[in-house]
């Protein structure tokens, strides 16, 4: 079964300062790798995703993401947060048709910017 | 406009009274599915449906029921609530893609509290 680990549970930021959050799932075959955000009181968005191609990926408001298959990881990163993007971040992992096509879901990491 | 819209987005209610939270979605997809999140587990699958009248557990499928009668429609229903099910429900409906990939859309979400 596929799971997903988000390293840091809590992160605390300066404006301006860069983001990096870890992502790590376990699954031997292919998959189709996402980070989603939830601002607060709202429901979950799509920051960006990757299915194939580029492992460099890049997504709105400024996110990016690196697929490294070799080390099963596909961290998020931000070079200058800002006050806006506190909200609580999503990896998820979908093994495809081989899973049920079911999205497993990190743990989440709360970020707070500071202004 | 594609989306998927759930009903209530907001409900308290008592111990042992059935609810039904309604999801519909205008995509055409098959694939749809039931997620709660709690704080610090992230979303975690109740049940998802491959297609009409086909249904399956996900990871945390008891004390809900779900059905699937027609495409747009995906009802969760909690026979017999209890306070352990108070929660944040997503309804997600699935877009499969011709790559064997694919992208799930989430619901607003419904905030259940049952006291």
């Amino acid at each position: 079964a596929q799971s997903v680990s988000q390293h840091n549970h809590h992160v605390i930021l300066s404006e301006a300062a860069s983001l990096e959050l870890g992502c790590n799932y376990s699954y031997g075959g292919t998959v189709n790798l996402f980070w989603y955000v939830q601002y607060p009181g709202q429901h979950l968005q799509l920051l960006l995703k990757y299915f194939s191609g580029d492992p460099l990926v890049k997504g709105i408001k400024g996110f990016e993401a690196e697929f490294i298959k070799s080390k099963f990881s596909f961290n998020l990163r931000k070079p200058s947060v800002q006050w806006s993007d506190t909200a609580e971040y999503f990896c998820a992992v979908n093994a495809g048709q081989a899973a049920g096509n079911k999205l497993t879901f990190g743990g989440g990491t709360r970020v707070l910017v500071k202004p | 406009e594609a989306q998927v819209t759930q009903n209530p987005r907001y409900l308290i209610t008592v111990t042992g009274k059935k609810l039904t939270v309604t999801c519909s979605q205008n995509m055409n997809h098959e694939y749809m599915s039931w997620y709660r999140q709690d704080p610090g587990l992230g979303l975690r699958q109740i049940y998802y449906s491959m297609n009409v009248e086909v249904t399956d557990k996900g990871d945390v499928p008891e004390g809900y029921k779900v059905s699937r009668k027609e495409k747009r429609n995906f009802p969760l229903i909690l026979e017999s609530p209890s306070p352990n099910q108070t929660s944040l429900y997503f309804c997600a409906s699935t877009l499969i893609t011709g790559t064997g990939g694919s992208e799930q859309f989430f619901g607003p979400g419904t905030r259940l509290t049952v006291l």
